[in-house]
């Protein structure tokens, strides 16, 4: 089955500094890719996804990067603030209507 | 409008104990799953329903079973509870999108069950 990687398990970065978090997958077949955001405590919400004939996506502070050949995404986000602290999940989906989501990121903001 | 609702919130069994956690969705979605999330591994799928009539197993099935009732609710039912099924556990629900089958995943505000 699928398996998605992501690194790093933690992160921790000033206010208004970038974030990068990134994954890799190993289904060739995958062509569904979003990132939900986890607070503490509440279900996790999407915040950004892109699919396989896009190689990125941009959505005010956040964006989303996809290079299929290495098999790999990132999640930037720029001006970091101290709202973004959450836990970061990406995922991957293809044709058979389930995704694999990766172990998450703990983003901290400081300010 | 209340999405995905799932109950109970909370729960506590002893070992051995069965319990039925309840998910019903008023999105009119095709899909509904179950994951369970523990600390530094993610969400793991336990199973998921892609239509109403069919269920299939994700990656940790083991000591569940599941029901998808008619479209709107899906429910997963421990037969034997053991202590490494302690979790928290989140339905959530999707839309079919062409070319890929999955959308955005809709998901419950969790339940935490706790075995002793």
């Amino acid at each position: 089955g699928e398996n998605v990687e992501q690194h790093p398990s933690t992160l921790s970065v000033q206010e208004g500094d970038s974030a990068v978090i990134k994954c890799t997958y190993s289904d060739s077949a995958s062509n569904y890719f979003p990132w939900y955001k986890q607070e503490l405590g509440k279900r996790p919400q999407l915040i950004i996804d892109i699919r396989s004939n896009v190689g990125e996506k941009k959505d005010q502070r956040i964006a989303v990067t996809l290079n299929k050949t290495a098999k790999h995404f990132s999640l930037h986000i720029t001006e970091t603030q101290p709202e973004d602290s959450a836990v970061y999940f990406c995922a991957s989906g293809g044709s058979n209507y389930k995704l694999t989501f990766g172990k998450g990121t703990l983003l901290t903001v400081n300010p | 409008n209340a999405g995905v609702t799932q109950t109970p919130k909370f729960q506590v069994l002893k070992t051995g104990q069965s319990m039925t956690l309840q998910c019903a969705q008023d999105m009119n979605h095709n899909s509904m799953y179950w994951y369970r999330q523990d600390p530094g591994m993610g969400l793991r799928l336990i199973y998921y329903s892609a239509s109403e009539g069919t269920t299939d197993k994700g990656e940790v099935p083991n000591g569940y079973n599941v029901s998808r009732l008619n479209k709107r609710e899906f429910s997963l039912r421990l037969e034997s509870a053991a202590p490494s099924q302690t979790s928290v556990y989140f339905c959530a629900s999707s839309a079919f999108l062409t070319g890929t089958n999955t959308g955005e995943l809709f998901f419950g505000e969790g339940s935490r069950l706790t075995v002793l």
